[in-house]
């Protein structure tokens, strides 16, 4: 049964902040994914990685980074954080082969103050 | 520039009824759809898809019909059940470079009444 943990449910952060959303899959899943969800706008993807130390911007990366030292293990990165990051945050992981579901974690609530 | 779009925002269905999801989508490189479902708090969980060759799938009370030269799919559920009151996100797939990756639509909140 795959299992995609993140870190924290909810997050309370100050505008300057530098934050920082952890997620571990435990199925040796090639590809990890970050959204965030917001009302009325759906998933938007923010970052992925295919590999370890690889990584692609998604449709919406401007404030955001990413690390994946470790296969199973992808974060992402607020450098700054801001109130229009305020959202939820999914992190997501999939296997790399074709026609292939993504599992998803139980998402992060963060709210920037 | 929505790729993935669930026109409807929100649906009502009485219990027992079919509830009929839409999706529409632009790009014609997206070779797989799925359909998820999320309850406030969680996150999305997969409920089934469909592979561009085919035009159907059916799994117990959920059916997906895919109509690719109208780049439309839908979901059926027969009947409803008050337990599929959820979000429901439209998603497709097409390779990136060297992942595939999934666009999602944005969402369709349906409520099952008794």
């Amino acid at each position: 049964d795959v299992k995609v943990t993140q870190s924290s449910r909810y997050l309370v952060k100050r505008t300057g902040e530098k934050v920082f959303l952890e997620c571990v899959q435990d199925m040796d899943h090639e590809n990890m994914f970050w959204y965030r969800q917001d009302p009325g706008l759906g998933l938007r993807l923010i970052y992925f990685s295919y590999d370890v130390k690889m990584k692609e911007k998604g449709d919406i990366p401007e404030g955001y980074s990413v690390s994946r030292e470790k296969k199973e293990r992808f974060s992402l990165i607020l450098e700054s954080a801001s109130t229009n990051q305020t959202s939820m945050y999914l992190c997501a992981s999939s296997l790399e082969q074709l026609n292939t579901e993504a599992f998803f974690g139980q998402g992060t609530r963060l709210t920037v103050v | 520039d929505q790729q993935v779009k669930q026109n409807s925002p929100s649906l009502s269905v009485q219990e027992g009824r079919i509830s009929i999801l839409n999706c529409d989508y632009t790009n014609s490189m997206f070779d797989y759809f799925l359909w998820y479902k999320k309850y406030p708090a969680e996150g999305p969980t997969f409920l089934i898809s469909i592979s561009s060759i085919k035009d159907k799938n059916e799994d117990g009370r959920f059916t997906v019909f895919l109509n690719k030269s109208a780049k439309h799919l839908s979901l059926h559920i027969v009947p409803s059940q008050p337990g599929d009151s959820a979000v429901y996100f439209c998603a497709a797939s097409a390779r990136s470079g060297t992942a595939s990756k999934l666009t999602f639509g944005t969402g369709t909140r349906l409520q099952v009444t008794l």
